[in-house]
């Protein structure tokens, strides 16, 4: 079975400075994983997801399949990444989308 | 643009009724979910569907049902309301599994 794993709940760091959100993940084939995002009063959207290699608002995130990580990074935090953060795998027979239980972000002034 | 649309977005229940949550999507997407968010805790999967007329299980089930008889609709039926299906209700919908999930706003459920 897969499996997310975010091991922070709460995150604070202050603007400009590093932000990074782990996430690893338990599958033994080949997973897609993604990050969502929920913004204050808004509905869970998309971030970015590994099969992309894309960069969203500044954020990143690599897939370490020999750490079955990924972890995403933003280099300098600006409060309106102030968010819900949630790793999903992609993974099994149905393709069934599981999350991890999030981290929410706090972008201090 | 309408996207995932789900009713009610409250419900206060007492112990032992039954209610529908509903779920409409006009994005014609194939794959639908129902996820429940209880605090502190990930989105879990309830059911999901991957085409009118099909369902099935996912990882949280019991004391929900589902049907999926237009590729629109996706409601998610609860009978016998128990204090622990108290949670956040999500659904969602995607064009096949290998792309974005999008979501509906979510329904708050309480059970008293």
């Amino acid at each position: 079975a897969q499996r997310v794993t975010q091991p922070e709940k709460l995150l604070s760091v202050f603007k400009g400075a590093p932000v990074e959100l782990k996430c690893n993940y338990s599958y033994s084939g080949s997973p897609e994983l993604f990050w969502y995002v929920q913004y204050s009063r808004q509905r869970l959207q998309l971030l970015l997801r590994h099969i992309s290699r894309e960069s969203i608002k500044g954020f990143t995130a690599d897939l370490n399949k020999g750490e079955t990580s990924f972890h995403l990074k933003k280099p300098f935090a600006q409060e309106e990444d102030s968010a819900m953060y949630y790793c999903a795998l992609n993974a099994g027979s149905a393709r069934q989308l599981t999350f991890g239980s999030g981290t929410q972000l706090t972008v201090l002034p | 643009n309408a996207g995932v649309t789900q009713t009610p977005k409250f419900r206060i229940l007492k112990i032992g009724q039954s209610m529908t949550l509903q779920c409409t999507q006009d994005m014609n997407h194939n794959y639908m979910y129902w996820y429940r968010q209880d605090p502190g805790m990930g989105l879990k999967l309830i059911y999901y569907s991957v085409g009118a007329g099909i369902t099935d299980k996912g990882e949280v089930p019991n004391g929900y049902n589902v049907s999926r008889s237009t590729t629109e609709d996706f409601p998610l039926r609860l009978e016998l309301a128990a204090p622990s299906q108290t949670s956040v209700y999500f659904c969602a919908s995607s064009p096949d599994s290998h792309t974005e999930a999008f979501f509906g706003q979510g329904t708050r459920l309480t059970v008293v």
